[in-house]
């Protein structure tokens, strides 16, 4: 069956780390979104991809990149990691054909920053 | 700012009764309506999405859509307590494949 992944499911890390977290899909979706989800604050949107090598930013995008080799996978790099980055980070997936479109989610990671 | 608003709730309703979540946006040219649970330390999933006024209804859940008030809602009939989850609503503005979502209402539901 298509699935969505995610990986790892639970990090810490330290202070000015680099950390990437990986997402990767079966469904063979155009698009595919990170979001990062905090009390308070619901899912924010960090940054989406409509294909391979297309990437944007979302509305909370500062200290965050993408990069879409593939159709696959949009891994998401923490340049150098601060506390307010701690959340659950969900990735999705969306076909992108019709406007009732569904976006998928994988399970989560959830990221520590001490 | 585009902007989707939920009652944070919680909401408690005991079993057997008709749970009723609500949801407004701001922008006009939102095309496409969605409603999704998201159990405790899990991730959401899809329950049904709308893009018409009107009701559309699948098993025990309802939703409704009035896009002159704009406001979409969810109606759940005979809860039950694995009813019991946060529930976003998410709008799709016309022209993007982004959603711009809520921030949830809990509901509870008491056996």
């Amino acid at each position: 069956d298509a699935e969505i992944t995610q990986s790892p499911r639970h990090k810490i890390t330290e202070t000015g780390r680099q950390v990437t977290l990986a997402c990767h899909q079966t469904w063979n979706h155009n698009n595919m979104f990170w979001y990062r989800q905090d009390l308070g604050h619901g899912l924010r949107l960090i940054h989406y991809s409509y294909g391979v090598q297309d990437t944007n930013k979302g509305e909370v995008s500062d200290g965050y990149s993408v990069s879409r080799s593939n159709t696959e996978d949009l891994p998401l790099t923490l340049e150098s990691a601060a506390s307010s980055q701690t959340s659950v980070y969900f990735c999705a997936s969306s076909q992108g054909e019709w406007v009732t479109d569904t976006q998928y989610f994988g399970p989560g990671t959830r990221l520590t920053v001490l | 700012q585009k902007e989707v608003e939920q009652n944070s709730g919680p909401l408690s309703v005991p079993e057997g009764a008709i749970a009723s979540l609500n949801c407004t946006y701001s922008d006009r040219g939102s095309q496409s309506f969605f409603w999704y649970r998201q159990y405790s330390g899990k991730s959401p999933e899809l329950i049904m999405f709308i893009y018409s006024n009107g009701d559309k209804e699948d098993g025990r859940f309802t939703a409704q859509l009035n896009k002159a008030s704009q406001y979409v809602s969810l109606l759940i009939r005979d809860s039950q307590p694995s009813d019991s989850a946060t529930y976003l609503c998410a709008v799709k503005q016309g022209g993007s494949e982004k959603l711009v979502f809520g921030k949830g209402t809990k509901l509870t539901v008491n056996p």
